[in-house]
C-alpha cells in the first residue's frame, strides 16, 4: 500500500542553522507534492507545491526539492527563527484508484520543528 | 485566512447520538474536503465534494455522511456517533482538484464523544 512518511516526529535545531526536513514515499510516484505548516489549534497552511518535473522550487527562505528516483522530498528552512517552530506535513496526491474520482492527497504525520533562540 | 469557518469549534457529545458539524466557505471555491487528524495517524480524508450535490468517499468514510447543497456549505454527519470518532475534524477547500491545488484549511472543530 501506498506509504507517506516523514522521517522526524521532533527536530530541534539553533536560530539561524537549516532545518532540513525529509518526506520518503513508496508504492507510487506522485505528480505532485505539498508541504503545510500546522500550528497549534488551528489547521493546516499551505507553503509550497512541487511538481515531479520540477527538481527544486523556493519562497522566500523555503526551499523544497523533489527526487522521483530517491521517492523523496526535502524541505529547507534557511536562517531558521523561533517563530518557524511549528509540525510541518508534507503531502501527496494519489490517483483516482486510491480514493474517489477526484483521488485523494494524503498526509504525513509530521516532524515538530522546534527553533532555539 | 481563506474565509473558511467551521462551527462548533468545540463539541462534546455522547455515543450514540447524531452529530452535524458545518464548513462554511466565502472564496466560492468547487472543491470542499473533510478530514479527521488523529495523533499517530495525521489527516485522513473522509468525504469531500467537487460541486453543489457532488460528494465523493474519502479513505475513512464509514460511519459518516455528507451534503452539500449550496456552494459554500459543506456538512459532515455523524449519524450515531462512536468513541472511536473522537478527533478534531478540518474542513477544506481548494479552487481546483486536489492534484494539483493547495488546499485552505479552516481551523477546526475538536469533537469529544462520551
Amino acid at each position: 500500500s501506498q506509504k507517506i512518511e516523514q522521517n522526524s516526529e521532533a527536530l530541534n535545531i539553533q536560530e539561524g542553522k537549516t532545518a532540513t526536513l525529509t518526506c520518503n514515499y513508496t508504492n507510487y510516484s506522485p505528480a505532485y507534492l505539498q508541504w503545510y505548516r500546522q500550528d497549534p489549534g488551528r489547521g493546516p497552511v499551505f507553503l509550497l507545491l512541487i511538481r515531479e518535473n520540477e527538481k527544486e522550487k523556493r519562497k522566500e527562505r523555503l526551499k523544497v526539492t523533489f527526487d522521483t528516483t530517491l521517492k523523496q522530498s526535502l524541505f529547507h528552512i534557511t536562517a531558521s527563527q523561533p517563530a518557524d517552530s511549528a509540525t510541518y506535513l508534507c503531502a501527496l496526491w494519489r490517483g483516482s484508484n486510491y480514493g474517489g474520482s477526484q483521488g485523494n492527497l494524503i498526509f504525513g504525520k509530521g516532524t515538530k520543528l522546534s527553533v532555539k533562540p | 485566512d481563506a474565509g473558511i469557518t467551521q462551527s462548533p469549534r468545540h463539541k462534546v457529545t455522547e455515543t450514540g447520538t447524531p452529530v452535524t458539524l458545518r464548513c462554511h466557505q466565502t472564496e466560492n471555491h468547487r472543491y470542499m474536503y473533510w478530514y479527521r487528524q488523529d495523533p499517530g495517524h495525521g489527516l485522513r480524508l473522509i468525504h469531500y465534494s467537487y460541486g453543489v450535490k457532488d460528494t465523493d468517499k474519502g479513505e475513512v468514510s464509514d460511519g459518516y455522511s455528507v451534503s452539500r447543497s449550496k456552494t459554500e456549505d459543506f456538512l459532515l454527519t455523524l449519524e450515531s456517533a462512536t468513541s472511536s470518532q473522537t478527533s478534531v475534524y478540518f474542513c477544506a477547500i481548494s479552487e481546483s482538484g486536489p492534484f494539483n491545488s493547495p488546499l485552505h484549511f479552516g481551523n477546526g472543530t475538536r469533537l469529544t464523544v462520551t
